[in-house]
């Protein structure tokens, strides 16, 4: 079974400055798909960035950026410039393939960013 | 687009009793999302649909719960016989299919006492 680690459980940051969230996960599958989403405390989930495991090119969003490495199992979130409205809850998550049968995403257990003023 | 609206987004229950949530996804999309959230934890992947078809159950989702999504338009997850252990947020999400974007709504915490 897929299982995706998030060892940070919070990390704290200056308005401004980068920070970098770390994800491991484990499978066996070549193909699959790798997420970050944010929680606010509206609770509603919301989709910051998305990487297909065939890309070798790393995924960019305006002020989010990964690090995606592939032999590692590793896909961290890059933030610069942090924003206020950036804190939130951040969640790592792992997609099988289409056709692979499970549709789910397997989430990590999260990352609490609190931005200081 | 009015994104996806859950209904009630506070449920709480006494042990034992039955409850039932609602969803409504996104209008144009065709695959329906269930997740349980844990204090502290990820969502959970509980269900999904295409369309009106349940495609795939977890592991989680005991022969207490079931879910339904009639006409392929509104789902509702309903659990029998709550247990305290049902305690949890319960999260929708919506998508076009593929791998498209999931679109979450705010979700339903259930408290059971």
């Amino acid at each position: 079974a897929q299982t995706v680690t998030q060892s940070q459980p919070e990390m704290s940051v200056q308005e401004a400055e980068t920070v970098t969230l770390s994800c491991t996960y484990d499978t066996s599958e070549s193909d699959y798909y790798l997420f970050w989403y944010k929680q606010p405390p509206s609770r509603q989930m919301i989709l910051v960035i998305r990487q297909e495991a065939y890309k070798q090119q790393n995924a960019t969003e305006n002020r989010f950026s990964v690090n995606f490495q592939k032999a590692a199992k590793s896909f961290s979130l890059k933030i610069s410039d942090s924003q206020l409205g950036d804190a939130a809850m951040y969640f790592c998550a792992y997609r099988r393939p289409t056709g692979g049968g499970a549709d789910g995403l397997t989430f990590g257990k999260g990352t609490h960013l609190i931005i200081q003023p | 687009d009015t994104g996806v609206s859950q209904d009630p987004r506070h449920k709480i229950t006494k042990r034992g009793q039955n409850v039932t949530f609602r969803c409504d996804p996104i209008s144009e999309h065709n695959r329906l999302y269930w997740y349980r959230q844990t204090l502290g934890q990820g969502p959970e992947f509980l269900t999904y649909f295409q369309n009106e078809a349940q495609l795939e159950k977890s592991r989680l989702l005991s022969d207490r719960f079931s879910a339904e999504r009639p006409k392929g338009s509104f789902s509702t997850l309903e659990i029998q016989r709550t247990e305290q252990g049902d305690s949890a947020m319960y999260l929708c999400a919506s998508s076009t299919g593929g791998v498209g974007k999931l679109f979450f709504g705010s979700g339903t915490q259930l408290s059971v006492l």
